[in-house]
């Protein structure tokens, strides 16, 4: 069946701009999970989804991050007046376990490069 | 979470089998181990877990010592494919994000 899908595959922007990362779960998966790597290190966990609800935003570097999963399946992760040192894989990942569950399948990630 | 320490890189010969090494040695009783691999460019992949027992799949074995504190991957037949970077990860048992550390870079030769 269809994995997790992200897009844009890649993503360019200025300094200052604003972007939105899209992540398309596993159909039927209710846990949604956003993490951030960067180059040469393994990813960090950024926000947590169970259903339409933030279960855990402790990852959130700062507020200019922020998330929704508005229907409890497609999440958006927005980044307001982004920053060079923003520049990072971004990688969603869903698991199937109503409760959330740390056998997690990941998309391909969104590569964002802030000029 | 448990701190895990792994080999930052090993070799591996196409064929062979690959033995990838894990310590863990503050792991709680009802804490698992877990395993992805990320290859290059992708996301990373769920591998296997386990608990106290030993587990095997169709991608891997997990072998877990008795006393919970080391674990070792076996990938039994390498192929180039395998080459990736390997994470062994010991979650908390709150939450559910996985902490990743530094993983060993696993390359398998022809």
């Amino acid at each position: 069946g269809a994995g997790v899908s992200q897009t844009p595959s890649n993503k360019v922007t200025e300094k200052g701009k604003y972007v939105e990362l899209r992540c398309d779960p596993i159909s039927g998966h209710t846990a949604l999970y956003w993490y951030r790597q960067s180059l040469g290190q393994g990813p960090e966990f950024l926000i947590y989804f169970q259903g339409t609800g933030a279960a855990d935003d402790s990852g959130l570097p700062n507020d200019r991050f922020f998330a929704v999963r508005p229907e409890g399946s497609v999440s958006t992760l927005k980044i307001q007046r982004t920053e060079r040192g923003d520049s990072a894989v971004y990688l969603c990942a869903s698991s199937a376990s109503p409760g959330g569950s740390y056998e997690q399948y990941f998309g391909p990630g969104t590569r964002l490069t802030v000029t | 979470d448990a701190k895990t320490t792994q080999p930052p890189s090993m070799d591996c010969a196409e064929g062979r089998a690959a033995n990838l090494p894990c310590n863990h040695s503050t792991i709680s009783g009802n804490e698992y181990v877990y395993w992805y691999r990320q290859i290059h460019s992708q996301g990373p992949q769920y591998i296997i877990h386990g608990l106290k027992n030993n587990e095997t799949n169709e991608m891997a074995s997990l072998i877990i010592t008795e006393d919970r504190k080391s674990s070792t991957l076996i990938l039994p037949h390498a192929t180039l494919r395998d080459t990736a970077v390997y994470y062994c990860i010991v979650p908390g048992a709150a939450g559910n994000k996985l902490t990743f550390g530094g993983g060993t870079r696993v390359l398998v030769k022809p």
